[in-house]
């Protein structure tokens, strides 16, 4: 059964702070992707990667930015936290599709809540 | 710009009854839909999805529908049981290589009543 861990359920920290979150996943996947959900507004896709070092924009990249060194981590980093950041963060991991397009599903960490005051 | 919408935030429905869910997208270069459930303080999980060659696809007491030409797609639960509550989004992927970038709704809440 795959896993993705994310370091931290609930993390609280201040305006101008630098914050890091960290997700591991257990499955060996080439792909990662770090979204936030807002009531009303669903899931927003910050950034992924889809190889180590590798790494692409979602829709909401701004005030972030992330890094992945090895396969199975993957740490979204905010350089200065505002209070607009105050968010669940949910990481994600899945395979690469299959040769015949076959595509697999996200699978999820069970999310770091952040609160910036 | 919210290219996959859920337009009902909640719903609510009796047990043994069938949960009908909605939603509808506008980019017609989506080709791969999925339905995720989520309880609250866990990540969502997967429970079904559809490619866009197919326009129904069953799985248990859940069934998703794909209706192309109204860039439609719809989850049906029955019968409805209260271990269904949970908030439920639809996500829909783009044609591209490599990574799947999945884009979401905004959820619907179903609360199953006993």
């Amino acid at each position: 059964d795959v896993k993705v861990t994310q370091s931290s359920r609930y993390l609280v920290k201040r305006t101008g702070e630098k914050v890091f979150l960290e997700c591991v996943q257990d499955m060996d996947h080439e792909n990662m992707f770090w979204y936030r959900q807002d009531p009303g507004l669903g899931l927003r896709l910050i950034y992924f990667s889809y190889d180590v070092k590798m790494k692409e924009k979602g829709d909401i990249p701004e005030g972030y930015s992330v890094s992945r060194e090895k396969k199975e981590r993957f740490s979204l980093i905010l350089e200065s936290a505002s209070t607009n950041q105050t968010s669940m963060y949910l990481c994600a991991s899945s395979s690469s599709p299959h040769r015949q397009g076959k595509k697999s599903p996200l699978h999820f960490g069970n999310g770091t809540r952040l609160t910036v005051t | 710009d919210q290219q996959v919408k859920q337009n009902s935030p909640s719903l609510s429905v009796q047990e043994g009854r069938i949960s009908i869910l909605n939603c509808d997208y506008t980019n017609s270069m989506f080709d791969y839909f999925l339905w995720y459930k989520k309880y609250p303080a866990e990540g969502p999980t997967f429970l079904i999805s559809i490619s866009s060659i197919k326009d129904k696809n069953e799985d248990g007491r859940f069934t998703v529908f794909l209706n192309k030409s109204a860039k439609h797609l719809s989850l049906h639960i029955v019968p409805s049981q209260p271990g269904d509550s949970a908030v439920y989004f639809c996500a829909a992927s783009p044609i591209i290589q490599g990574a799947q970038k999945l884009v979401f709704g905004q959820g619907t809440r179903l609360t199953i009543n006993p």
